[in-house]
């Protein structure tokens, strides 16, 4: 099955600054890369996704990356703000037939004001 | 509001009972889906159903047993609970299970076991 690598597990920012995490991906089958934004005693929530057709995709302060050939796509945030603060997930799935989402392990990213 | 709902968000309980959590989405989804969550914040799959028919079932002990009286509807009943049973369980809904779709989360469970 799929396995999602994601690191660094844990990533300070000043405010202001930029935050970039990175995520490696095993199955080249994989045509969905959402990222989940958690909030302290919330459900993971969808900030972006991407498809395998596309290179990148940019919403606002967000944008993601994808890079095929190699297998991973990254999630940037420019500008942070302390309420971007969270723990944030990338995922990955199959093509037609499988919509089973593997899940990377997590990333706290911290943004001190 | 459009949303997946869970309930109870917080479940404190003794080792042994039974206990159940429930979980509506109405947004008009055909796919449902339990997850649970460890201390290290590890998201991991646990049941899928679709159109009320169980298409996922990872290795879980068999003293978990979903069910879903309905597509809005997936509920998650727990037997004999155990120490290592307490965790956050989401619920969450996709709008079907034949590609990709984004899976909406709902705001979990904790659940303690004493």
């Amino acid at each position: 099955g799929e396995n999602v690598e994601q690191h660094p597990s844990t990533l300070s920012v000043q405010e202001g600054d930029s935050a970039v995490i990175k995520c490696t991906y095993s199955d080249s089958a994989s045509n969905y890369f959402p990222w989940y934004k958690q909030e302290l005693g919330k459900g993971p929530q969808l900030i972006i996704d991407i498809r395998s057709n596309v290179g990148e995709k940019k919403d606002q302060r967000i944008a993601v990356t994808l890079n095929k050939t190699a297998k991973h796509f990254s999630l940037h945030i420019t500008e942070t703000q302390p309420e971007d603060s969270a723990v944030y997930f990338c995922a990955a799935s199959g093509g037609y037939g499988n919509n089973r989402l593997a899940f990377g392990k997590g990333n706290q990213v911290v943004v001190i004001p | 509001d459009t949303a997946v709902s869970q309930t109870p968000k917080y479940l404190v309980t003794q080792m042994g009972n039974d206990k159940s959590i429930k979980c509506e989405q109405n947004l008009g989804h055909d796919t449902m889906y339990w997850y649970k969550q460890d201390s290290k914040k590890f998201l991991k799959i646990m049941f899928s159903y679709n159109n009320k028919e169980l298409i996922i079932n990872e290795t879980v002990p068999n003293r978990f047993s979903p069910k879903s009286p309905d597509k809005a509807h997936l509920n998650l009943h727990i037997n004999s609970l155990e120490l290592g049973d307490s965790a956050v369980y989401f619920c969450a809904s996709s709008q079907d299970a034949t590609s990709a779709h984004t899976q909406y989360f709902g705001p979990g469970t904790r659940l303690t076991v004493l």
